[in-house]
């Protein structure tokens, strides 16, 4: 079945710094990569999505980017504030949504 | 428009026991998921629901059931409760029956077995 490994589980960076998160997937025919956002005691929420057709896409200080090849896809968060700190976690699906284990962004102000 | 509840928000059971959980799905929303998030893991898929049929299910035990009805809510029953169940059970409900389109979770029901 489809796995998702995410790194890293935990990133601090400094408020105004750039944090990348990074996956790889395992199914080749999975076409559709979501990043939700989870704060604490809090649903997950989608923060940006990207399907098998698309290399990236931004969304104001938000990117992802998707490497079909190499099986792997990326978030990018730019000029990075408080706010952003939370439990982030990928995802990939065919037929369901698969996740990864999350990662812990804070961001030190 | 109307987001997804679920009900109850927390509550503790005790080893061997049952215990279900409800969802309400999103305004128009005809297929709903369950996931199971385990403390600090990312959620894990259990079933999903479409139409009031089971369509697709994750490596969880039969102890693990649900229903849909009509009006697309949804209940999870868990039997033989073990203390491994203790987690956040999350709902999330989409217009479709395949990934295309977004989740949308609930707020959860955080589940504690003694």
């Amino acid at each position: 079945g489809e796995n998702v490994e995410q790194h890293p589980s935990t990133l601090s960076v400094q408020e105004g710094d750039s944090a990348v998160i990074k996956c790889t997937y395992s199914d080749s025919a999975s076409n559709y990569f979501p990043w939700y956002k989870q704060e604490l005691g809090k649903r997950p929420q989608l923060i940006i999505d990207i399907r098998s057709n698309v290399g990236e896409k931004k969304d104001q200080r938000i990117a992802v980017t998707l490497n079909k090849t190499a099986k792997h896809f990326s978030l990018h968060i730019t000029e990075t504030q408080p706010e952003d700190s939370a439990v982030y976690f990928c995802a990939a699906s065919f037929d369901k949504l698969v996740f990864g284990a999350g990662t812990i962004l804070r961001v030190k102000s | 428009e109307t987001g997804v509840t679920q009900s109850p928000t927390h509550l503790i059971k005790t080893r061997g026991q049952q215990v279900t959980l409800r969802c309400s799905s999103q305004s128009g929303h005809n297929t709903v998921s369950w996931y199971q998030q385990a403390l600090g893991q990312g959620p894990q898929f259990i079933f999903q629901y479409y139409r009031e049929e089971e369509n697709g299910r994750g490596n969880f035990p039969p102890r693990f059931s649900g229903l849909q009805f009509p009006n697309y809510s949804s209940e999870l029953n868990v039997n033989a409760l073990e203390l491994d169940d203790s987690a956040l059970y999350l709902c999330a409900s989409s217009l479709a029956m395949t990934d295309t389109g977004e989740l949308f979770f609930g707020e959860g029901s955080r589940l504690t077995v003694l």
